[in-house]
């Protein structure tokens, strides 16, 4: 069974405080995804990896660094945690061979920033 | 513009009702087509892929209109199950890969 794992579902910070967020996949993706879901707004991503070290700026990177060093584990950074990065973060990985085939997601993790 | 819109519902329907969903994209360049379902306070699945010849599963049919720009998801015989969210996905790969998420559309089937 595919998996995809998420270090917290539930995380609550300090405005300025430094937050990593881990996610791990077991099925040898290449592809990893961040993204953050708002009500309204849908997922919205943030970064992605297509490669280890590699990584590429998705539509809202700002406030938000990522780190790819094994293929299999994709941390987000919030270098410094604002309220208006309260919000659920998904992490979601999927092969690279094909670029219409099906992104698994991990259970997410609520962040609250105080 | 959204690049992909959808109405956000709720639909409340009843037991054994068929109900419908449209989502509509503003890429005609756009290639491949998804709907996904999302449970409260879980993570997006894949229910299906949507083809332009049109495809169905089980209770579920999902079909493409390209001239119009928009993809629609209909459930027939709703069961309580059904209740969740229901996120359409588009595909597109011009000047780069991108994969864009619709907002949602909740359903909620009652007895």
């Amino acid at each position: 069974d595919v998996k995809v794992t998420q270090s917290s579902r539930y995380l609550v910070k300090r405005t300025g405080e430094k937050v990593f967020l881990e996610c791990v996949q077991d099925m040898d993706h290449e592809n990893m995804f961040w993204y953050r879901q708002d009500p309204g707004l849908g997922l919205r991503l943030i970064y992605f990896s297509y490669d280890v070290k590699m990584k590429e700026k998705g539509d809202i990177p700002e406030g938000y660094s990522v780190s790819r060093e094994k293929k299999e584990r994709f941390s987000l950074i919030l270098e410094s945690a604002s309220t208006n990065q309260t919000s659920m973060y998904l992490c979601a990985s999927n092969r690279r061979d094909r670029g219409d085939n099906e992104q698994f997601f991990g259970p997410g993790t609520r962040l609250t920033v105080l | 513009r959204k690049e992909v819109e959808q109405d956000p519902g709720p639909f409340n329907v009843p037991e054994g009702a068929t109900v419908a969903f449209n989502c509509t994209y503003s890429n005609s360049a756009s290639q491949s087509f998804f709907w996904y379902r999302q449970d409260c306070r879980k993570e997006p699945k894949l229910l299906m892929s949507v083809y332009s010849s049109g495809n169905e599963d089980g209770r579920f049919t999902a079909q493409l209109n390209r001239a119009s720009q928009y993809i629609s998801l209909l459930i027939r015989d709703s069961k309580l199950s059904d209740s969740a969210t229901y996120l359409c996905v588009v595909n597109t790969n011009t000047g780069g890969f991108k994969t864009i998420f619709g907002a949602g559309t909740r359903l909620f089937v009652k007895a």
